[in-house]
């Protein structure tokens, strides 16, 4: 199992907000990186570091962070965000990067 | 900033293979590579990663004794090699460029090499 927790999968009504969590103690010291795959496809990354996001990433993608938990959320989700969705981060040594399991999103 | 990997591989269990991740679009030594795999159907895993300024790496534990990660910085191409290959290794190869000092945060991402490994 990972050091990093996710929901295996969230769903989302068109045009609402979804929060996308990620749990772990090594993230009370560093911050998580978001990367949405889609099927068939590499990951990007849609949201690093405390407030970053990198160009060509639409405005309604945004991170936060909060004890050990990180959370991305999407406000306003688009049917074209419908994906698979890691948090990554250092493990509990600080030494390595770890990899969460994974949250499929569905938009409805 | 393009990551461009080899090709599909098919490997007997206990072979070899090395798989490259050749880069253009950015100063190569500013930059490091992380090795992201992932096996059918599952997540992410992150491999290890290694700098291109100083040939530094970091592996994760799961494949430390079987991986080797080394840079030919004159033709900016990162390389992959992992040794005693086994079933579970079967997944799709990913490099991604990270941090120089130490793996941070992977932008962009090459286009994947799956790698099968099967009698």
């Amino acid at each position: 199992s990972s050091e990093l927790t996710q929901d295996p999968s969230v769903s989302v009504a068109l045009g609402q907000t979804v929060r996308i969590t990620c749990q772990g103690d090594s993230l009370r010291n560093f911050y998580a990186s978001w990367y949405q795959q889609k099927p068939g496809q590499a990951p990007i990354l849609v949201f690093h570091g405390k407030n970053n996001r990198p160009s060509g990433i639409p405005d309604r993608f945004s991170g936060s962070s909060s004890g050990d938990t990180g959370s991305l959320t999407i406000t306003g989700a688009q049917a074209e965000d419908e994906a698979d969705y890691y948090c990554c981060s250092r493990d509990s040594t600080g030494k390595h990067v770890v990899f969460g399991g994974g949250t499929r999103l569905t938009v409805l | 900033v393009q990551l461009v990997q080899s090709g599909a591989e098919v490997k007997r269990p206990g072979a070899s293979v090395k798989v490259s991740c050749q880069t253009s679009g950015y100063i190569f030594s500013t930059y490091g590579i992380s090795w992201v795999r992932q096996a059918p159907g599952q997540g992410l895993e992150w491999m290890g990663w290694i700098s291109g300024y100083n040939g530094n790496t970091n592996d994760a534990q799961k494949v430390q004794g079987r991986v080797t990660m080394t840079t030919d910085t004159s033709t900016t191409t990162a390389y992959l090699e992992l040794r005693s290959l086994r079933s579970d290794d079967t997944a799709i190869y990913y490099c991604a460029r990270d941090g120089w000092a130490a793996p941070d945060t992977m932008d962009s991402w090459g286009q994947g090499t799956l790698v099968t490994v099967s009698s």
